[in-house]
């Protein structure tokens, strides 16, 4: 049962090109969220997502960043016109969908994102 | 607010000796609380998860954590460290609510293992 699996695993991007970062989650898991860690720093929450939908955005930056799972393939996170303050580490985590009180999320190994 | 801070952002001790890594949380209710571990270029392992009941929580990798309502820690404990335990350590409270929960980390704490 193969874990939360992102790629890709290294991305380099010039100044004002677009980054997209695929996560695919854990076999039957339909919640993914996406996490940042800039250099030196904790994971920061970016948003929450289930299939075509998204529940929480409040830790996305208001420009360039947007974030999407469709009901068929991965959920992409797509930052336009990157900036060098956007290089970081980004996680996916998913969890299963159950009205329990905390789903566990397991997480992928990241997309470290290099801005030049 | 709900917030998890790790005091001590980088901690060094030499393999075999005792080990605690410190957690303080900031949360109006029981919260729970988790610690991951983050090997060098890695994603997140969790170790060990607070829900409720016994405050002393066991984990993988011979780690155990102590929940203290009075002093709102969840302190990180191993009595030997070994030599792969260096990594980055985080701990993380889950906050939103039932069944649809993000997680708030702390800063995490960089462990070095002197030989």
């Amino acid at each position: 049962n193969a874990g939360v699996m992102q790629n890709p695993r290294h991305l380099v991007r010039r100044r004002g090109q677009e980054a997209r970062l695929r996560c695919s989650p854990m076999k039957g898991h339909s919640h993914v969220y996406w996490y940042r860690q800039l250099p030196e720093e904790g994971l920061k929450f970016m948003v929450y997502l289930q299939k075509e939908n998204i529940i929480d955005e409040s830790g996305m930056p208001k420009e360039r960043f947007s974030a999407e799972f469709p009901k068929e393939g991965p959920s992409i996170l797509r930052i336009q016109q990157v900036v060098r303050g956007d290089s970081a580490a980004y996680f996916c985590a998913s969890s299963l969908a159950s009205p329990r009180l905390y789903n566990e999320q397991f997480f992928g190994p990241g997309t470290r994102l290099t801005v030049l | 607010a709900q917030s998890v801070t790790q005091p001590d952002i980088h901690i060094t001790v030499s393999e075999g000796a005792s080990l605690e890594l410190r957690c303080n949380y900031s949360y109006g209710a029981t919260p729970y609380l988790f610690w991951y571990v983050q090997s060098p270029g890695q994603g997140l392992q969790l170790l060990l998860k607070y829900f409720s009941g016994d405050t002393l929580v066991q984990g993988i990798k011979g780690f155990e954590a102590e929940f203290k309502r009075s002093q709102s820690s969840f302190n990180l404990r191993k009595p030997s460290v070994h030599w792969s335990d260096a990594a980055e350590y985080f701990c993380a409270l889950p906050i939103g609510v039932q069944g649809a929960q993000k997680l708030v980390f702390g800063q995490g704490t960089r462990l070095t293992i002197n030989p």
